[in-house]
This record gives structure tokens, sequence and C-alpha cells, in this order.
């Protein structure tokens, strides 16, 4: 199947401070791009909808000036943690989709493990 | 609006015992379901999908899960599980619209045991 790469795989960071996680698909171009965050024991929420070159799509409940989503191109899309705070503290995974050619499977990135101290 | 359910948070099994995990959707239009496994620490890699034709999907590592319109359900099974099997399992939803979105269940932890 398709690639799809997160970076980094971790990070710890202090409180007030902003943290960019990047999403890449590697081996196609990735129209549609999902942000989920995922609690301990807890199934995956979904943050947001980004196609490329268009605002993303927040769900309910997501504050879309804290998490900032960018998908600037074909390959990647970022989200941005700003002045975080140790309640955002998560699991935090995209997947990427190519929608042009009919297929429906999402590929997930490895995620990224968010600690806010 | 679309919902999954999955009833067993947690499934201990012996190894080599047959096992099946539950999932049950509920949804007003067409859906396409999916079932992914998450190892520790790891994103989720998709084990099988149901798109259309054949209601009975199988994986590569011996998965197979049986779409059930009129019980709205996508029951994952298998019939000798590993100890490499211990993973969290998602079902998950999506429309066949544009966004094909994924909603997904709680999961389901399946610990096989020795």
């Amino acid at each position: 199947g398709a690639v799809v790469s997160q970076h980094p795989s971790w990070v710890i960071c202090k409180s007030g401070t902003s943290v960019k996680i990047e999403c890449r698909s590697l081996d196609f171009q990735a129209t549609t791009m999902f942000w989920y965050r995922q609690f301990p024991k807890q199934s995956l929420m979904l943050m947001a909808t980004s196609n490329e070159g268009s605002k993303a799509t927040y769900e309910q409940g997501v504050e879309k000036d804290k998490f900032l989503i960018n998908h600037a191109s074909l390959t990647l899309s970022t989200l941005t943690v700003t002045s975080a705070h140790p309640e955002d503290s998560s699991f935090y995974i995209c997947s990427a989709r190519d929608n042009r050619g009919g297929d429906t499977e999402a590929f997930f990135g490895q995620g990224t493990r968010l600690t806010v101290v | 609006a679309q919902s999954v359910t999955q009833l067993d948070s947690q499934v201990p099994v012996f190894e080599e015992a047959p096992v099946e995990l539950r999932c049950n959707y509920s949804s007003s239009v067409s859906v396409y379901l999916f079932w992914y496994v998450q190892y520790p620490n790891q994103g989720l890699q998709l084990l099988l999908k149901y798109l259309s034709g054949s209601t009975l999907v199988e994986s590569i590592n011996g998965f197979e899960a049986e779409f059930n319109k009129s019980q709205t359900s996508f029951h994952l099974r298998k019939p000798s599980v590993h100890i490499s099997d211990t993973a969290e399992y998602f079902c998950a939803v999506s429309d066949s619209g544009a966004t094909n979105k994924l909603i997904f269940g709680t999961g389901t932890l399946l610990a096989v045991q020795p």
C-alpha cells in the first residue's frame, strides 16, 4: 500500500509553546488529508479534513485557531498546535487519500505522541 | 449521521482459539466498512475493507469479516489466533460521498494469551 510518513514520531514541549507536526504522502498525491487525535485507551476522533489548496473543515468542538492545519501541496499537510497546554497531550495521527481515482482507502501515518509539560 | 459500536472493549483469548470481534454500525446512506489494527505506539494499518460485491472479505493474515446489511454488522473473525495478533482493533465506517471521512468505533483490545 501507499506510504504516509508523519514527523516527528514524538515530541515534548513546554506549556505555551507551539508544535508543528508534518504528514507527508511519499508515493502518491493526497488530495485529502485527515487529522485525528487519540486519547489513551480511546478511539480516534476526527479533528479536521483538509483538501489541497483549501481551508480545512473542522469537526464540531475543535478550535481552529488552536489547531492550525495547512495543506499547501498534494504531498504535505501540517498540524500546528498553538500555545500548547498539558490537556493537548495526545496521540495525533494523520491519514491521506487520493480521491481522484475513485479509490476510497485512506493511508495512515505512524502517529505523533505529543507531551506538553 | 453515522456511528460505529464496538461492544467489547477487551477480548481475552488463548492462542490457537477462534475469536470474533463485534462491530455494528448505523447509517442512513450507503457505507464502506473497514477494520484497522493498531499495534502499541504505532499508527493504524488497514486489515480489510468492504466496498461492494462479496459480503465476505478476507485479509492476508487469516482474518475475515462479513458485511450483514440486515443486522448492520461487520464482525471480524479469525479461526485460530496467534500471540502476534495481540493489538487494538478498530472498526470504521465511511459514506460513499466525496469526503469519505472515517468514523471509528471505540476499539477492541484483542489479548492473546499462551
